[in-house]
C-alpha cells in the first residue's frame, strides 16, 4: 500500500515548456486536489475531483490542467510554463464523506 | 467564502516549553471541521489534529490539544513538553462538513523548539 505517489519530486523548466505532474493513489478514493504551496500563502486549491470523468476549478487554476480517467491518477498539466508557477505541489486523495486527506510528498517545480 | 488566518509567521521556544499557535477562521457554516498540519523538514504533510466543529470537547492528541472557540471563530494549537521533532511548519486548515472536500489552509507558522 504506497498510498498517494507524486512523481517527480524535484522538477527544473525553462519558460513556456509544457510538463506533467503526475499523481496516482492505491486506496480507491474517490476525491483527488491538487494544491500548491507558496511562502507566506499556505496551501491553495488548484483543481480537484470527485470522481472518474468528473473534475472543477479550485481558488487557483489558471494555467492548469487536469483529467481523471481513471480512479488511480489525476495529473496536473501546466501547458506554458511561466515562473510564477515556481511553487511546491501537493496531491492529496480521499473517501468522500470522510475528512481524512492523505497527501504525496510534494513536487518542487522551479521555472526559470 | 471561507479564510483562514494565522497571525504568527514564526515562534521559538525551548525544548520542554508548552507553545500556543493561533488560528482564526471565517465562515456562515455551522458545521464543518478544523485541522492542524505539520509539515517538517521532509515536506510531508502530517495530520496533527482535528475537531468537528459540532463537538463541544476540545481534541486532544498525547501532548497535543487545541481550544476551540466557536463563537469566536478561533482554533488555537497547544503543544505540550515540546520536543525537537517538533520543529516544523504548522497549517492550521478547515473544511465544510458537507459538499466538496476542499481544504482551505492558513498562512502557516514556522515553530522551532531549540535544546
Amino acid at each position: 500500500n504506497a498510498g498517494v505517489t507524486q512523481t517527480p519530486k524535484f522538477q527544473v523548466l525553462k519558460t513556456g515548456q509544457s510538463m506533467t505532474l503526475q499523481c496516482a493513489q492505491d486506496m480507491n478514493h474517490e476525491y483527488m486536489s491538487w494544491y500548491r504551496q507558496d511562502p507566506g500563502m499556505g496551501l491553495r486549491l488548484i483543481h480537484y475531483s470527485v470522481g472518474a470523468g468528473i473534475t472543477d476549478q479550485g481558488e487557483v487554476p489558471n494555467g492548469y490542467n487536469v483529467s481523471r480517467s481513471t480512479t488511480e491518477d489525476f495529473p496536473l498539466r501546466l501547458l506554458s510554463a511561466a515562473p510564477s508557477q515556481t511553487s511546491v505541489y501537493f496531491c492529496a486523495s480521499s473517501y468522500l464523506g470522510r475528512p481524512e486527506a492523505f497527501f504525496g510528498q510534494g513536487t518542487r517545480l522551479t521555472v526559470v | 467564502a471561507q479564510t483562514v488566518t494565522q497571525s504568527q509567521p514564526e515562534m521559538s521556544v525551548q525544548e520542554a516549553e508548552t507553545v500556543t499557535l493561533s488560528c482564526t477562521y471565517d465562515t456562515s457554516e455551522s458545521n464543518y471541521y478544523l485541522f492542524w498540519y505539520k509539515q517538517p523538514p521532509s515536506r510531508q504533510m502530517i495530520l496533527v489534529i482535528r475537531q468537528e466543529a459540532y463537538k463541544q470537547q476540545n481534541a486532544t492528541e498525547n501532548r497535543f490539544s487545541v481550544n476551540f472557540q466557536k463563537a469566536a471563530k478561533s482554533f488555537s494549537l497547544k503543544i505540550s513538553d515540546s520536543q525537537l521533532g517538533d520543529t516544523a511548519m504548522y497549517f492550521c486548515a478547515f473544511m465544510k462538513f458537507q459538499g466538496a472536500q476542499k481544504l482551505v489552509f492558513g498562512q502557516g507558522t514556522r515553530l522551532t523548539i531549540n535544546p
